[in-house]
């Protein structure tokens, strides 16, 4: 059963709009959560991350927002660049466990 | 500079033949873990390990095995690859200490069993 889901495998938003991924999580224990940006050929790259007992952090142009009774997060990306184009990976994790689980990605297409 | 490196970074070979993918940090981190990379599957936790002879199984360890003899290293290794073992791997670490574990990834290892 995939307890972190991302149902968008892609998005296309224009340079200067905000691009919204969402990411869906079963697992009510869950307390801190991820997004992680990948570029083609390398390796993912942390981006922010947010605890359970916030609903919003902010990183410059990133934003996640979390809805614990919906169990869904949200990252916002404002404005958008053509360099932002990457597959986001959102993550969960349980603390004091190091393992995190992911979902499938989306791949965000930033055109100019 | 702090990374994690694997090697190789491209891998072509036939079923059955031995192959071991090396995972190297130098950041001193306690954990090490190795994830898969598939279309449509996103990352899976192959195996992991929390510090210098612990290690445990992640979402998808049939067909590999790993050591981690030093803290620095923990490689990767197939006994008899098979096809379905085409992937891109990559190696993650984190501190431990973290409050969030954010893992550092490795550039990845993309295999190709015949």
């Amino acid at each position: 059963d995939q307890q972190v889901k991302q149902n968008s495998p892609s998005l296309s938003v224009q340079e200067g709009r905000i691009s919204i991924l969402n990411c869906d999580y079963t697992n009510s224990m869950f307390d801190y959560f991820l997004w992680y940006k990948k570029y083609p050929a390398e390796g993912p790259t942390f981006l922010i991350s947010i605890s359970s007992i916030k609903d919003k952090n902010e990183d410059g142009r990133f934003t996640v927002f979390l809805n614990k009774s919906a169990k869904h997060l949200s990252l916002h990306i404002v404005p958008s660049q053509p360099g932002d184009s990457a597959v986001y990976f959102c993550a969960a994790g349980l603390s004091g466990y190091s393992t995190l689980t992911f979902g499938k990605g989306t791949m965000l297409l930033v055109s100019p | 500079e702090a990374q994690v490196t694997q090697n190789p970074r491209y891998l072509i070979t036939v079923t059955g033949k031995k192959l071991t993918v090396t995972c190297s940090q130098n950041m001193n981190h306690e954990y090490m873990s190795w994830y898969r990379q598939d279309p449509g599957l996103g990352l899976r936790q192959i195996y992991y390990s929390m510090n210098v002879e612990v290690t445990d199984k992640g979402d998808v360890p049939e067909g590999y095995k790993v050591s981690r003899k030093e803290k620095r290293n923990f490689p990767l290794i197939l006994e008899s690859p098979s096809p379905n073992q085409t992937s891109l791997y990559f190696c993650a670490t984190h501190s431990g200490t973290s409050s969030y574990n954010e893992q550092f990834f490795g550039p990845g290892t993309r295999l190709t069993v015949l």
